[in-house]
C-alpha cells in the first residue's frame, strides 16, 4: 500500500504558485521523497525528489518538514500545461508504490 | 539519448488470448520496472529486472510474466487474458547506480481485452 496521503484534487489561478501537500507520517530514515506527474494518458514523468533537504530545479521546489513526516511540491508560476495528477511517493531503491495523487487543475 | 519506447502503442485482444508487450529502456539503463494502470486501482507495480534477473515483484498472479534480455530489453506477457486485464501497461528504467533512483516512463501500451 501507498504510505502517503494527498488532497485528492486542487485547483489552482494560472501564473499563480501551486503548493501540493502529502503526508507520509510513516517514513522510514532511508526512503527518498519522490514526485511524479501524469498528463493524462501519458506516462509518469519524474519532478523532483529528496532525503532531508529542500530541494530545487527548473521544474519545481520541493519542501521537507524537518521531521520528514510531510512534504510540499511547489511549482512557482503555475501554467495550464502544469493540470496533471501528482503523485507523491515514499521509498527507497527504485521500488515505487503510488497512490491515487492529487488531480491539479489550472484555470485561466 | 532517446527515452523508453514501448511497443505496440494499441493492442485489442480476445479472452483467453495471451500477448507481449516490450520495452526497450533508455541506452544505459539496466533496470526496468512495469506497471498496470487502470481507472479504479491506480498505478500497481508488476515486476522490476535487473541484469537479467527479477528483483522486485507485485501482487499479481502467475499470468503476468516476463523478461530482460543482455540488452536490458524486457518484455512482459500475460496469458489467458481476462476482461480485467484491459489496461494501460507502462514500463520505466533506471540507471540503478544508487538508492534514490528516478524512474524514466515511457508512453505505454493500451491493450483492450474484448
Amino acid at each position: 500500500d501507498a504510505k502517503t496521503t494527498q488532497p485528492p484534487s486542487m485547483d489552482c489561478a494560472e501564473g499563480r504558485a501551486a503548493n501540493l501537500p502529502c503526508n507520509h507520517s510513516t517514513i522510514s530514515g532511508n526512503e527518498y521523497v519522490y514526485w511524479y506527474r501524469q498528463i493524462h494518458s501519458q506516462g509518469p514523468q519524474y519532478i523532483i525528489h529528496g532525503l532531508k533537504n529542500n530541494e530545487t530545479n527548473e521544474m519545481a521546489s520541493l519542501i521537507i518538514t524537518e521531521d520528514r513526516k510531510s512534504s510540499t511540491l511547489i511549482l512557482p508560476h503555475a501554467t495550464l500545461r502544469d493540470t496533471a495528477v501528482y503523485y507523491c511517493i515514499v521509498s527507497w531503491g527504485g521500488k515505487l508504490i503510488f497512490g491515487q495523487g492529487t488531480e491539479l487543475s489550472v484555470k485561466p | 539519448k532517446a527515452g523508453v519506447t514501448q511497443t505496440p502503442r494499441y493492442l485489442i485482444k480476445t479472452r483467453g488470448q495471451q500477448v507481449t508487450l516490450s520495452c526497450s529502456p533508455i541506452s544505459g539503463h539496466r533496470s526496468v520496472s512495469w506497471y498496470q494502470q487502470t481507472p479504479g486501482q491506480g498505478l500497481q507495480f508488476l515486476f522490476e529486472y535487473f541484469s537479467e534477473t527479477q528483483r522486485n515483484k507485485g501482487n499479481f498472479p502467475g499470468r503476468f510474466s516476463g523478461r530482460q534480455f543482455s540488452n536490458s530489453r524486457s518484455e512482459m506477457n500475460v496469458s489467458t487474458l481476462e476482461l480485467g486485464d484491459s489496461a494501460l501497461y507502462l514500463c520505466a528504467s533506471s540507471s540503478n547506480t544508487g538508492t534514490d533512483e528516478k524512474l524514466f516512463f515511457g508512453s505505454g501500451t493500451q491493450l483492450s481485452v474484448l
